[in-house]
């Protein structure tokens, strides 16, 4: 089966700790992004990736790491820097481009203790 | 930012009724697509439409684009209780997709 996964399904995050959320894909895309949803909202770009060892930041990157070692996986580290990291985290990819269609995974959601 | 915006934010139908949703944007794009979510789930991608095209169907999915009043719209027809859903715009532009807040769209039995 072809596909992105995400890990876990929830997470518990504790006052000043990081905490990772996984995210791989075997469609063998180049790309690959994280995003952020609040309820009632939209998805904002936190990092995205377009080949391995490289990533740029999105539009709401602080407080947030990425890393890209392999094609087929792009880990997020929520760091304690990020005051208000409540939310549901999304992990995308695409072929190349990040205009192409892109592909998500179940998506994570954190919660603070 | 958020470049696209729907229209209305929510939307209840009887199911068999046609769905209509609109997206405005504000800058000049490459494509434009819509895209489906479940309460809880991930996104799954329904349409792209390119710039230089104005109309585009998928099944009971038709999408229209006007460049030059920067708008869209997602027609759904013939709708089902499982059409119930957020549906989102998302404009490609430069290296970024850009998704606006949703409609969500609920079809009742």
């Amino acid at each position: 089966d072809g596909g992105i996964t995400q890990s876990p399904k929830y997470l518990f995050r504790k006052e000043g700790q990081n905490v990772t959320l996984s995210c791989e894909q075997n469609l063998n895309h180049d790309a690959m992004y994280w995003y952020r949803q609040d309820p009632g909202q939209g998805l904002r770009l936190i990092y995205y990736s377009q080949i391995v060892n490289d990533f740029q930041k999105g539009d709401i990157a602080e407080g947030y790491s990425v890393s890209r070692e392999k094609k087929e996986s792009f880990p997020l580290t929520v760091t304690s820097a990020q005051k208000n990291p409540t939310a549901f985290y999304l992990c995308a990819s695409s072929p190349r481009q990040a205009i192409e269609t892109q592909y998500f995974g179940p998506g994570t959601r954190l919660l603070v203790l | 930012s958020q470049q696209g915006e729907e229209d209305p934010q929510a939307l209840s139908i009887q199911e068999g009724e046609n769905a209509t949703m609109n997206c405005s944007y504000k800058t000049s794009i490459n494509n434009l697509q819509w895209y489906r979510q479940n309460s809880g789930r991930g996104l799954v991608h329904l349409i792209l439409i390119r710039s230089n095209e104005r109309e585009k169907h998928s099944g009971r999915l038709r999408v229209t684009l006007d460049t030059s009043k920067k708008s869209s719209s997602l027609l759904i027809t013939a709708s089902r209780a499982a059409d119930t859903a957020s549906y989102f715009c998302a404009t490609g532009r430069s290296e970024k997709l850009v998704f606006g807040k949703g409609t969500k769209l609920t079809v009742n039995p």
